[in-house]
Parts: C-alpha cells; structure tokens; sequence
C-alpha cells in the first residue's frame, strides 16, 4: 500500500522567513514519482513539481526549492523568503509506475503574515 | 493554451436531485481523472479514463455515481439521487499519458447538497 503523510497540518510564518514542508511517503515499488501541488485560497490545484524516484538531485525553482532523500523516504519543500502570496494550501502525493492513481497528502496549511 | 475546464464552477441543488458534472480535457490528452475532495477524507481518486474508456472506477463511492466520457473532449460527472453527504469540490484532471504522467488539474466544482 502506498501512504503520504505531511505532518505538519498548519504552518504560520511572517513573511520573509524561510520555511520548510514536510513530506513522507511510504511505497513498496521500487520505482515511483513524487509530487507537489498548490492549492491557492481561489480552491484550484496548482502542479509545482514531479521527481523520479531514480533521480535524487534536489531541485530549485527560484524561491522553491525541494529535498528528496530516499533514504528517509522523504521529499520536502522549502520555500525561501516567503512571501503573502504563498499562502496556500501544500499537497504532496505519490504515484507508482503502472500505476495512474495519485495518493495524495492530507496537506499543509501555510499561512504568510506581512 | 487553455487548462482543463470544468463547469459549473458552484452547484447547490436539494437532496434528491440530479447532479451533473462536466469537464474538458486539455487537448491532446489521453488520461482524464475525476477526484472529489473532503475535509474528512482529503483528495481521492474517484474514476480514470483512458482513450475516453474508463480503466478504474473503484473509487466511485455508491451506484448512484456514474461518469462518461463520450469523446476525447468531454466528460461528465453525474449523482443521481444527490445527498447530502455528496458536499465535497469535484476536480477533473487529465495528462498526457504513461509516460507523461503529470496530472494537470480543472478549478473544480464545488457541490453543495441541502
């Protein structure tokens, strides 16, 4: 069975602070994808990442930036001088090759205070 | 290019009514998926299609969900009786295929039951 799970239910930080969201996954397939996803206050789902799991180069994205650690089964997201527009919610989710279904996170709440 | 469309953006309807879902692909794409969206049970997948057939329906919760998709560019959603319980923010998706497997996502309908 595969399994995400993100921690941290809210996170709240003032704006320019640096923070960082936890993900965990859990998958007996060898080969897998993980992502993230953005779901702004406006409800849509916004794709911010997709990685390989043969592929653990971090990632950055002008502020973002993501740590993927197969070892500890992990891929978290930092965000860099955060700014009010990033309040959202966070979803992380999993895929396995073969696979089409996206298991998904129960998501993190950050909120940027100016 | 346009994203995935889906309408209507809001629907409140009264127990017992119809309810219909709609959703278009972003062109080219051979993979659409319904997900419905709770604050009890977070993101799940509820159906896939694949080449408009569909491959899983094993998260469709009752037999009074049904979902077609009669061509490349159109699906739809429907609940027929509509409950309560049914209250959730539907969200179509679609993605290229196996190997492009990004799954981009609509705005969402919300439902609301009385």
């Amino acid at each position: 069975a595969q399994k995400v799970t993100q921690a941290q239910t809210e996170i709240s930080v003032v704006e320019k602070e640096d923070v960082t969201l936890d993900c965990v996954y859990e998958t007996r397939d060898t080969t897998y994808y993980l992502f993230w996803y953005k779901q702004p206050p406006s409800g849509e789902l916004v794709f911010l990442i997709r990685r390989n799991s043969f592929d653990e180069q971090n990632e950055i994205s002008g502020r973002y930036s993501w740590n993927f650690q197969k070892s500890t089964s992990s891929f978290n997201f930092t965000i860099t001088a955060s700014q009010v527009v990033d309040s959202a919610v966070y979803f992380c989710a999993l895929r396995a090759q073969g696979a089409q279904k996206l298991v998904f996170g129960q998501g993190t709440r950050l909120t940027i205070n100016p | 290019d346009a994203g995935v469309i889906q309408s209507p953006r809001h629907e409140v309807t009264e127990m017992g009514q119809e309810v219909t879902l709609r959703c278009k692909p972003i062109s080219g794409h051979d993979y659409l998926f319904w997900y419905r969206q709770t604050m009890m049970r977070g993101l799940e997948l509820l159906i896939y299609f694949n080449n408009n057939v569909p491959i899983d329906d094993s998260g469709m919760p009752e037999d009074r969900f049904s979902a077609k998709m009669p061509n490349a560019s159109f699906s739809t959603l429907k609940i027929q009786p509509s409950e309560p319980r049914d209250s959730a923010v539907y969200f179509c998706a679609s993605s290229l295929g196996y190997r492009s497997d990004t799954q981009y996502f609509g705005p969402g309908t919300r439902l609301t039951v009385l």
